[in-house]
């Protein structure tokens, strides 16, 4: 199974500032026939389901907000917001579907400074 | 409007079993393939099962290989996680997840697919609680 690290477990960051979660996978999640990177990224507030974020490493959902940006390629990827909200407080997870046995990074929780 | 409920959900003693379903609607269920995903108390998310459209094909994580068994009735739009021999560890609440884009794709070799194992979650339920405690 292909494992998924992600770093910090945990962050604070003032309101208006930047925050960088990193997602590492343990193989390469590059689909080179059709150059697609196989992760998502998903936000997760208590009572409420996850809420998916972004999909092909860098591809944001209809509706998300441009503060959310993904980049990498491979093994390594980054979920940056760019201006930290107060609703932003969640944890943040990255999900590889390069293989049908999927995994998500163990989280990381984001806070207000 | 795109929905999935989840139900079946509750206490049991550790070694028991418990039928999980989730009702689908707003979306053509017969052709999207599904996904199980929990929550453990203070844990992250979990991938636990997923099924193809049709059912021919079924993945499980290691943690509940050979216990649980994901299944579909796409004449009632329903899906199902049959879960025995339930673990402590099994305590969770669990979520059940449609695709978001399924990509069709070909190798190198020329071999083409239609991608639906392969895909993110874009529309969620709210989620069953299952607890496992004696």
């Amino acid at each position: 199974d292909i494992v998924m690290t992600q770093s910090p477990d945990s962050l604070a960051v003032s309101l208006g500032e930047r925050a960088t979660i990193n997602c590492k996978s343990s193989q390469s999640v590059l689909y080179s026939p059709n150059n697609k990177n196989y992760l998502a990224w998903y936000q997760h507030k208590p009572g409420q389901p996850p809420k998916l974020l972004i999909t092909w490493a860098s591809t944001r959902e209809s509706g998300v907000p441009d503060r959310f940006s993904g980049s990498g390629s491979g093994t390594d990827f980054t979920l940056t917001i760019s201006s930290l909200q107060a609703e932003d407080v969640a944890v943040y997870y990255c999900q590889q579907y390069y293989t049908p046995s999927f995994t998500f990074g163990l989280g990381t929780k984001v806070e207000i400074k | 409007e795109v929905q999935l409920l989840e139900s079946g959900g509750g206490l049991v003693q550790p070694g028991g079993s418990l039928r999980l379903s989730c009702a689908a609607s707003g979306f053509n269920f017969n052709t999207d393939a599904m996904t199980w995903v929990r929550l453990g108390p203070g844990k992250g998310l979990e991938w636990v099962s997923s099924v193809t459209g049709t059912g021919d094909k079924t993945y499980y994580a290691d943690s509940v290989k050979g216990r649980f068994t994901v299944s579909r009735d796409n004449s009632k739009n329903t899906l199902y996680l049959q879960m025995s021999s339930l673990r402590v560890e099994d305590t969770a609440l669990y979520y059940c997840a449609k695709p978001a884009h399924v990509l069709p794709f070909c190798s190198a070799t020329g071999r083409c697919y239609s991608g639906e194992e392969h895909y993110a979650m874009d529309v969620w339920g709210q989620g069953t609680t299952v607890t496992v405690s004696s």
